[in-house]
């Protein structure tokens, strides 16, 4: 079974410039969430689809942050102006969902350096 | 609201010995309690998981974590440590009705010395 793909896996770029990151869940998973890991921290929320529906955005910092995912699969992320504090990794996770109790799939993560 | 919390930055065991990575929570209604392990430069791995049955739960690489309700706690146990588990360990939380959100502490590093 294929695994949740994450591109690209490493991205440097200047403060006020933009970035876009790609997830595509494992297949059949209803639930997708996108997570940024600040080096030393626990993975924090971001966003949280169910279908292409948003369940929870309460953490995506709107005025730059944006997400999208067209048609209940793979999924975007966008950052656009890039700060200096947005340097982490982003980590896309997916799950059955739903009142599932099951477990999320996590990628390997896109790190990004903003300089 | 949710929470989890890894009270330790860092877990030092020797090898062979018994080691220990505590969580504690806090969410309203039953827990479904996790434990994912995370190596340099890759995503998170799943351990094991409490969802309800017996208190003590078996995962992988010989991993195990108690669920303690009374004390809201879920600590990781492994009997005897390998080298190789040296690694960064979340605990996470969600909560069994609602959003479906799964909250991650801060993470302990384990090092697990020869």
């Amino acid at each position: 079974e294929a695994g949740v793909a994450q591109s690209p896996r490493y991205k440097i770029i200047e403060k006020r410039q933009s970035v876009a990151f790609w997830c595509n869940p494992i297949s059949g998973h209803a639930t997708l969430y996108w997570y940024q890991q600040i080096l030393g921290q626990g993975p924090k929320l971001l966003i949280q689809f169910q279908n292409n529906g948003v369940v929870d955005d309460s953490q995506l910092p709107k005025d730059r942050f944006s997400a999208e995912r067209l048609k209940g699969v793979d999924s975007t992320l966008k950052i656009q102006p890039a700060k200096l504090e947005d340097s982490a990794v982003y980590l896309c996770a997916s799950s059955f969902g739903g009142p599932g109790t099951g477990e999320l799939f996590f990628g390997e993560g896109s790190r990004l350096t903003v300089l | 609201a949710q929470s989890v919390a890894q009270p330790e930055d860092q877990v030092n065991v020797a090898e062979g010995n018994p080691l220990t990575v505590k969580c504690t929570y806090s969410v309203s209604g039953n827990p479904y309690l996790f434990w994912y392990v995370q190596y340099p430069n890759r995503g998170l791995q799943f351990l094991l998981k409490y969802i309800t049955g017996d208190n003590l739960v078996k995962g992988s690489y010989g991993f195990e974590a108690e669920f303690n309700k009374s004390q809201t706690s879920f600590h990781l146990k492994k009997p005897s440590a390998l080298v190789s588990d040296s690694a960064l360990y979340f605990c996470a939380v969600r909560a069994a009705s609602g959003t479906y959100k799964y909250i991650f502490g801060t993470g302990t590093r384990l090092k697990v010395l020869a």
